[in-house]
């Protein structure tokens, strides 16, 4: 098993352009989520997904809008990216159950000039 | 949500216990305690969680206060490899939760050779 993967590692982007950041997960999860990390911070929530179709707001939704078409992909979208949004970004799945352990993927690393 | 405290940074030496402190005083009756660690430059990993009795896991154990307002987090014995961003998190497994985690700065572990 993979685990969760994420896709690209590391990215530059230029104030205004756009990109979509790629999760998946080969555990058959139900719930995913997206985390972004700034420099000696915790994590925050930006969206999360219950199931396939599904989409809902986290802490910090402004900026970013998702998509779950299937069970084990959950995309991140800029539409047009900003300075602020100069961070590292983590996708993490779990399943149902009190337990809820996440797994996390090795985060994506944006900088945007 | 519940807030958790914890101590900004501990140090421990290799080969000795390490016990990492978490205050959460306005726990409520459905919140588990989970702890997360974050190894430098990587995703968080799970370690362990519990609701009222202590727990072991091959990672740890969590002593949790009869009172439930605090607990503990105990490295039997710490390695190099131990170092990392502690997180102490309540999850409420009441409600709609979906599993959603919250953050806090957590506890950076230094482990001297």
């Amino acid at each position: 098993n993979a685990g969760v993967t994420q896709t690209p590692k590391f990215r530059v982007l230029k104030t205004g352009q756009s990109m979509t950041l790629l999760c998946a997960q080969d555990m058959n999860h139900e719930y995913m989520y997206w985390y972004r990390q700034d420099p000696g911070m915790g994590l925050r929530l930006i969206h999360y997904s219950v199931g396939e179709g599904t989409t809902a707001k986290g802490e910090v939704p402004d900026g970013y809008n998702v998509s779950r078409l299937k069970k084990q992909n959950f995309l991140l979208g800029l539409e047009s990216a900003a300075p602020s949004q100069t961070s590292v970004y983590f996708c993490a799945s779990s399943d149902r159950g009190l337990g809820n352990e996440q797994f996390f993927g090795p985060g994506t690393r944006l900088t945007v000039l | 949500d519940a807030k958790t405290t914890q101590p900004n940074s501990m140090e421990s030496n290799e080969e000795e216990p390490v016990h990492l402190p978490c205050n959460h005083s306005t726990i409520s009756g459905t919140d588990y305690i989970h702890w997360y660690r974050q190894l430098p430059s990587q995703g968080p990993e799970y370690v362990i969680h519990g609701l009222t009795s202590n727990v072991n896991n091959r990672m740890a154990s969590l002593a949790i206060a009869e009172d439930r307002k605090s607990s503990t987090l105990i490295l039997h014995r710490a390695t190099l490899r131990d170092a990392a961003v502690y997180y102490c998190i309540l999850f409420d497994a009441g409600g709609t939760s979906y599993g959603k985690l919250t953050f806090g700065q957590g506890t950076i572990l230094t482990v001297h050779p």
